[in-house]
């Protein structure tokens, strides 16, 4: 089993709809989590932090399943400028361990 | 401003060539990495640096060499290049809270 997993996509939504992306990890040492985005030919970029109690950032739910080992992200009200490549980051432990990149979810908001 | 800056962004080169990549981040963290991006976009750790001192170094071919002069400055030589080593080279620092801050990415295209 990958350290990270994530369906590749692409999500391919219209606007205005609420689509959800989950993704599995592997150690359950695993401490830490984010989600962040990638536009086309940019750098990846922190969307948020994902919190045990799940978290919202606007449009934006981050939820965290520590049994089941997996979180997820919520984005409701699908904007055109949502359309990118979603990563989740997984760290282990804290220090100097590097944080874990999945391989990325990629959404389409169609008009 | 620019937190994480790398250059260049775009090098184009023929196989055999000897390339370097610089980086600087101004925001005073202690880690620096160097991730490589191919084409199927899956982000990889290449190296990771603590305050100048190599942590993790996967499993790379030595033609890859970091070098960290100061806690600030990752740079990254590539000794004869191959036509495998076309890909986005990402700099990045970590800040105490395990955020990742990416540059933009250098653009290596190898023919």
């Amino acid at each position: 089993r990958k350290e990270v997993e994530q369906d590749p996509g692409p999500f391919n939504v219209p606007e205005g709809a609420t689509v959800a992306f989950n993704c599995t990890y592997s150690n359950s040492a695993s401490q830490s989590f984010f989600w962040y985005r990638q536009d086309c030919r940019k750098e990846p970029k922190l969307l948020m932090s994902v919190y045990s109690s799940g978290n919202e950032d606007g449009r934006f739910t981050a939820q965290l399943n520590r049994a089941s080992q997996y979180i997820s992200l919520l984005i409701r009200d699908s904007k055109l400028s949502d359309s990118a490549t979603y990563l989740c980051v997984v760290v282990v432990a804290s220090g100097n361990t590097p944080l874990v990149f999945g391989k990325g979810t990629r959404l389409s908001v169609i008009a | 401003d620019t937190a994480v800056s790398q250059t260049p962004k775009y090098l184009v080169t023929q196989m055999g060539n000897d390339k370097s990549i610089k980086c600087e981040q101004n925001l005073g963290h202690d880690t620096m990495y160097w991730y490589k991006q191919d084409s199927k976009k899956f982000l990889k750790i290449m190296f990771s640096y603590n305050n100048k001192e190599l942590i993790i170094n996967e499993t790379v071919p030595n033609r890859f060499s970091p070098k960290s002069p100061d806690k600030a400055h990752l740079n990254l030589h590539i000794n004869s290049l191959e036509l495998g080593d076309s890909a986005v080279y990402f700099c990045a620092s970590r800040d105490s809270g395990n955020t990742i801050y990416f540059g933009e990415g250098s653009w290596l295209t190898v023919v």
